[in-house]
């Protein structure tokens, strides 16, 4: 298994360009979750899907974010326009539901985004 | 929505000594605790978990207790190593809703 794969792992990019961020998950999972960190903030909960269908976008900070994913094994993050204060770490998480319980969050390795 | 408190944000403890990190949630709702290690420039990772329907889980040097009624959960880290230094998460809520406390930085001195 290789885990939840995100690309790329570095992204600089100028002021108002739009960015993506890729994400394949584990195969088999039905949840996926985009999370962003910051030193001041921590890990927030961008938004979440549950087989493909956005479920909660609450923690989308505002329009120029938006997540799709248009089938089990594939979920972009963009970003557009981008600004400063979008620096941070992304990272995308996957797991799976079961009755009764479920799986814990499995994490890529992020996406590390400056915006200059 | 679920707010998750986590204290303190930074601990120095000598090897071999316990280190003991605390949290609390406001939703009684939720049922899923999970405690994650971030070692620096690295994703986190999962180290223990609970569930609402269980007070206390162990798994050799690491601990975590959960008291429902308070609306709080510890983690516990026996005889520390210095390969524990990290920062620890915890995060409280339910299947596809988790909320992650601020972090603890760890460090362990040798």
């Amino acid at each position: 298994d290789a885990g939840v794969i995100q690309s790329p792992r570095h992204e600089v990019t100028e002021m108002g360009q739009e960015v993506t961020l890729r994400c394949k998950p584990i195969s088999g999972h039905d949840y996926l979750f985009w999370y962003r960190q910051t030193m001041m903030r921590g890990l927030e909960l961008l938004i979440y899907f549950n087989n493909n269908v956005p479920i909660d976008d609450s923690g989308m900070p505002e329009d120029r974010f938006s997540a799709k994913m248009p089938n089990a094994s594939f979920s972009t993050l963009k970003i557009q326009p981008s600004e400063p204060r979008d620096s941070a770490v992304y990272f995308c998480a996957s797991s799976l539901s079961y009755s009764p319980g479920f799986t814990p969050l499995h994490f890529g390795n992020g996406t590390r985004l400056t915006v200059t | 929505g679920e707010n998750v408190e986590q204290h303190p944000s930074t601990l120095s403890v000598q090897e071999g000594d316990s280190a003991v990190i605390k949290c609390t949630y406001s939703d009684s709702a939720s049922n899923y605790f999970p405690w994650y290690k971030q070692e620096l420039g690295k994703r986190p990772q999962l180290i223990i978990d609970i569930r609402s329907n269980v007070g206390e889980k162990k798994d050799q040097r690491i601990a975590v207790t959960l008291n429902k009624t308070a609306k709080h959960f510890s983690l516990h880290i026996t005889e520390t190593q210095p390969e524990d230094s990290a920062v620890y998460f915890c995060a409280g809520g339910s299947q596809g809703n988790l909320i992650f406390g601020k972090g603890t930085k760890l460090s362990v001195k040798p």
